[in-house]
């Protein structure tokens, strides 16, 4: 399969916990990674491989990978993590990159 | 001060050309794999084409086609993309990204992208 499935948009209360979901047959063999895109910005990696994190990246940011699922959970969800989310990974032949469709955060 | 620049962009016509540009600073250049990402207005983010550090390797979207053609010069820290006989469903900002593959000279096994440039944007239309 060569796509990466995500909820279009998720909502979280101020300070509680989200979980943003990506699908697809190809994470059952390869490591993926979250970016978060601001309006107007350019996309930024937040989580990738292992539950990886850059410098920079606050540790409320953590990602998991079960089966076919690879999840980003943000504890404690802030204002400023009101943005898109995408996922990414290889398709299934290895050669190609795909893109999840994208999950747009709301932060109330 | 780790950096991508592209440049290049602009509003061509249907079947014309644009040579996009990207300028790193601040890393191994040499040693890194390098990609485009595009991302039509208002919708999400789409693959384009990588390369490896050495030029040897390309890959591409299945939607190039022999239209668009990544390459680099290593020497002047540059990363290139040549898009020829484009079309108005090209229109898109065009980043230009780090891909963490390949990692000072070393497969990493990871699917990312972790420096990415501010965008270059293509507009096609008539």
């Amino acid at each position: 399969s060569s796509e990466l499935t995500q909820d279009p948009a998720v909502s979280v209360a101020l300070g509680q916990t989200v979980r943003i979901t990506c699908q697809g047959d190809s994470l059952r063999r390869y490591y993926a990674s979250w970016f978060q895109q601001r309006p107007g910005q350019a996309p930024i990696l937040v989580i990738y491989g292992k539950n990886n994190r850059p410098s920079g990246i606050p540790d409320r940011f953590s990602g998991s990978t079960s089966g076919n699922t690879f999840s980003l959970t943000i504890t404690g969800a802030q204002a400023e993590d009101e943005a898109d989310y995408y996922c990414h990974c290889r398709d299934s032949s290895g050669n190609r990159r795909i893109f999840g469709g994208g999950t747009k955060l709301t932060v109330l | 001060q780790v950096q991508l620049v592209e440049s290049g962009g602009g509003l061509v016509k249907p079947g014309g050309s644009l040579r996009l540009s990207c300028a790193a600073s601040g890393f191994t250049f040499s040693d890194s794999y390098m990609s485009w990402i595009r991302q039509a207005p208002g919708k999400g983010l789409e693959w384009v084409s990588t390369i490896s550090s050495g030029s040897s390797y390309k890959y591409d979207a299945d939607f190039v086609k022999g239209r668009f053609t990544i390459s680099r010069d290593n020497a002047k820290n540059s990363l290139f993309l040549q898009v020829d006989s484009l079309r108005a469903e090209d229109t898109a900002v065009y980043y230009c990204a780090r891909d963490l593959t390949v990692l000072r000279g070393a497969f990493t096994g990871e699917n990312a992208f972790d420096i990415w440039g501010q965008g270059t944007m293509v507009t096609v239309s008539s």
